[in-house]
Order: C-alpha cells, then structure tokens, then sequence
C-alpha cells in the first residue's frame, strides 16, 4: 500500500464547476500536508499548505485536512480553462536528521471545458 | 527575483553512459531536493542537501548521487545509465521549511 493515495483521473468539469480533489495517507506522523499544481512541461507550483485539521482558504481554493480519517482534500471554486493542470498533494514528517521526507500523491489530471 | 533554474533542459544518453544534472536555487535558499517523476511512479524523492550536506537520501540505488556547493548550487549524477532512468528529474529549493519549496522547470532526460 502507498503512503499516499490519490486518484489520477483525468477529471473532466464544465468551467464554473466546484472541483474536489482528494488524497489519503497511511501514516499518521504525517504533520504538513500541501497542494501543488503542474502545468504541462513546467515544475510543480506550490498552492497551498497546513498542517493542522481543519479548513484554509485563499481566493477560489480551499485545502482542508481531517487527521482522524487520514483524508486531505482541495476544493477549487468557480472553476476556470486555466485550472487546467495536474494536482498533486504532498505531506512531509519531520525525520531525525534535521530534514523532511515528504511524500507526493500520484496527481490527478483536471480538465476544465470552457 | 529569479527563480530555480535547472539545466539543460532536455537530455539524450546512451545507456551505460553518466550524466550530470544542475540546478541553482532561489538566491538565499539554502536546501535543494531532487525528485525524479515518470508517469508510473510519480513523483519520487531523490536527496535532499542543507548547506552543503546531504540530509536525507530517498530509495534510489547508489548510481544516484548528488552534492551542493557553497554557493547553494547542486548537482546530481546518475552514472550507468539504464533505459529505467528516463524521467522528468526535478530540483526544489527553499530557506528550510518544506512548505516554502519552489521548483524548477525540470530536466528531461531520455536513455536510448
């Protein structure tokens, strides 16, 4: 099993739509949890990052992280083209040398149709 | 202010040979990651360097190397290169925390 799971898609969405994405992990010492977005043939892009359960929100798009069931999720409102891209959700652990380990989800592949 | 740079940004090898990867981080950051991503395995930890020092290693057997430099600029090596190895291979930087990673571009390489 993964530590990290998360479905690859595609998922296809007309523009306007609320999207979800989700991810689920196996360890629980996990103690940030990010999202990144990947346009085609560029580098990952931070969107967001928390490390507590609950909600946080910047403009259209909202993580939210629920510990007790291992679940994260990023929900993006008002959907555009432009969402279009690869998400990939992270989580990192603090490890005993001083750095992180960190973990990325497979991706999901979102379309947005104008 | 600039951002990671990676070069080159595309890359033909033969098997068997090396090859040397370069990534220069945002001025000021001080840890450099690698990642190697492929459609199969996604995105997968390589090595992570904090001034100068090799802080953490992730599962990639010992044809894969790396260093830093004083100036925060890294480099990694991947001698022996198998047809396996083709990937999108990604450098990340920040000050220190994780949360703060930005990435560059990427190297694409491809073992004929």
């Amino acid at each position: 099993q993964k530590e990290v799971e998360q479905d690859p898609g595609p998922l296809s969405v007309p523009e306007g739509a609320i999207v979800s994405l989700n991810c689920t992990y196996s360890n629980s010492a996990f103690q940030y949890f990010m999202w990144y977005r990947q346009y085609s043939r560029k580098g990952p892009e931070l969107l967001m990052y928390t490390y507590s359960s609950g909600n946080k929100e910047d403009g259209r798009f909202t993580a939210q992280v629920d510990k007790s069931s291992k679940y994260i999720s990023l929900f993006i409102r008002d959907s555009q083209p432009s969402d279009s891209a690869t998400y990939l959700c992270a989580m990192s652990v603090l490890v005993d040398t001083g750095g992180f380990k960190t973990i990325f989800g497979a991706g999901t592949r979102l379309f947005v149709k104008a | 202010k600039a951002g990671v740079t990676q070069t080159p940004r595309y890359l033909i090898k033969t098997r068997g040979q090396q090859v040397t990867l370069s990534c220069s981080p945002i001025s000021g950051h001080r840890s450099v990651s690698w990642y190697q991503q492929t459609p199969g395995q996604g995105l997968q930890f390589l090595f992570e360097y904090f001034s100068e020092t090799q802080r953490n290693k992730g599962n990639f057997p010992g044809r894969f190397s790396g260093r830093q430099f004083s100036n925060s600029r890294s480099e990694m090596n991947v001698s022996t290169l198998e047809l396996g190895d083709s990937a999108l291979y990604l450098c990340a930087s920040s000050l220190a925390a994780v949360t703060e990673a930005f990435f560059g571009q990427g190297t694409r390489l491809t073992v004929v």
